[in-house]
């Protein structure tokens, strides 16, 4: 079956630190890529996505780029900020059969000032 | 526009009882998802609506679990006979084709069962 695979958390940074959230997938086609996020006491919210191999989506100073050859779609930030701390989940969306969102086990970002 | 509204907000209910949740998706959205999202299973897909079509049902984890779409409008997750371990935040999104069927989320109900 499909399944994504993210990186523990939490992941502890200090204020404009890089920011990498390892995210890699399984799946039988080629699926759509996405990373939500979960602020403290908010529902889910798209933060990008990509749909085919090579794509970059980006958002907010977050950057995810579909690679193929990898399974992978990392997310990363140049310089994080306090704001940005939350749960965040990458997901994968196939274009056949059942459309609904298989999810990571989401990584909590801790960004102390 | 509006976006997914879920109700109630928060509830909390013995073991045994039965429970009803609602889900107004976003007004013309075809597709309609309820997922759960809990401490020890992540965010776990439940059931699938997508528009006269015949749900696709096959997360749902026990029979005690049902759902049903009226109009193609507002859904009704109801969970019978509740148990300690159905706990869990409860969430509805919606998606359209015009969105790329890109999937949006309700605020959830966080259902607690003693």
């Amino acid at each position: 079956g499909n399944s994504v695979t993210q990186m523990e958390g939490p992941v502890t940074l200090s204020e404009e630190a890089f920011l990498t959230i390892n995210c890699t997938y399984t799946a039988t086609g080629y699926p759509s890529l996405f990373w939500y996020v979960q602020y403290p006491g908010e529902g889910l919210q798209l933060l990008l996505k990509a749909t085919k191999a090579d794509d970059k989506g980006s958002n907010k100073g977050f950057e995810a780029t579909y690679r193929k050859e990898t399974t992978s779609f990392h997310l990363e930030k140049g310089s994080v900020q306090v704001s940005d701390s939350a749960v965040y989940f990458c997901a994968l969306l196939m274009d056949t059969g059942r459309r609904a969102l298989t999810f990571g086990s989401g990584t909590r970002l801790q960004v102390q000032p | 526009g509006a976006g997914v509204s879920q109700s109630p907000s928060n509830k909390v209910t013995e073991k045994g009882k039965d429970v009803e949740l609602r889900c107004d998706p976003i007004s013309g959205h075809t597709a309609l998802y309820w997922y759960r999202q809990s401490l020890g299973q992540g965010l776990e897909f439940l059931i699938y609506f997508q528009g006269n079509s015949a749900p696709d049902k096959s997360g749902l984890p026990s029979d005690r679990f049902s759902a049903e779409r009226t109009g193609g409008s507002v859904s009704t997750l109801t969970i019978q006979r509740t148990q300690q371990e159905d706990s869990a935040v409860y969430l509805c999104a919606s998606s359209s084709r015009d969105s790329s069927y890109e999937q949006y989320f309700g605020p959830g109900t966080r259902l607690t069962v003693t």
